[in-house]
């Protein structure tokens, strides 16, 4: 069975801009949770989507935003970047969400902002 | 809303000892409790959890103990071996039903 897949693996952009990561979850899985990785902040959940409806929000600005297919794939979006959103950003799919089950999580997306 | 704090940041054992970390949480609430350890380049892989009404569980080389009371649970890690070698969160679900991560512990296996 196929991993978590994350695209692009890599991106470099520069402030003001915008960007758009996706995550292809396991075959079957309808929850995907997304999550931002940095040194000092450690793992901060972001948001999760289940069956397309987002079920749990993370404190970020509106800035961050995100949405599931039909298919469960998922992307999130950042807009107007900052300095400070440069991180390895995770997703994580879970068979019927993150509460009850196990995450696995993709490889990430490295974001550099400059 | 939930808050996890991990101990230590960074540990070093020799091959073949034990390693302990440590971990509190703040939510009373919180029920779910994984592990996951996380390599070079790669993302975080669960390698054990616990519910809150057990207080042990055991899979081969590796333990946790969950102490509901003083809201802390451990990770034990016993025989370390050189692919031990890692970085190791800990986290808890709080009553928000959101996972909420430990800094991380950054182990070293010294040969």
């Amino acid at each position: 069975k196929a991993g978590v897949t994350q695209t692009p693996r890599y991106l470099i952009k520069t402030r003001g801009q915008q960007v758009t990561l996706s995550c292809s979850p396991i075959s079957g899985h309808r929850s995907v949770s997304w999550y931002q990785q940095t040194p000092g902040q450690g793992l901060q959940f972001l948001f999760e989507y289940f069956s397309e409806t987002q079920r749990n929000k993370g404190n970020f600005p509106g800035r961050f935003s995100g949405r599931q297919f039909s298919n469960s794939r998922s992307e999130m979006n950042v807009s107007t970047l900052e300095l400070g959103d440069s991180a390895l950003y995770l997703c994580a799919s879970s068979l019927l969400g993150s509460a009850n089950n196990e995450q696995f999580f993709g490889p990430g997306t490295r974001l550099t902002v400059l | 809303g939930e808050n996890v704090e991990q101990h230590p940041s960074t540990l070093s054992v020799q091959e073949g000892d034990s390693a302990v970390i440590k971990c509190t949480y703040s939510d009373s609430a919180s029920n779910y409790f994984p592990w996951y350890k996380q390599e070079l380049g790669k993302g975080p892989q669960l390698i054990i959890d616990i519910r809150s009404n057990v207080g042990e569980k055991k899979d081969q080389r590796i333990a946790v103990t969950l102490n509901k009371t003083a809201k802390h649970f451990s990770l034990h890690i016993t025989e370390t071996q050189p692919e031990d070698s890692a970085v190791y969160f800990c986290a808890a679900r709080g009553r928000d039903d959101k996972i909420i991560f430990g800094k991380g512990t950054r182990l070293h296996i010294l040969p």
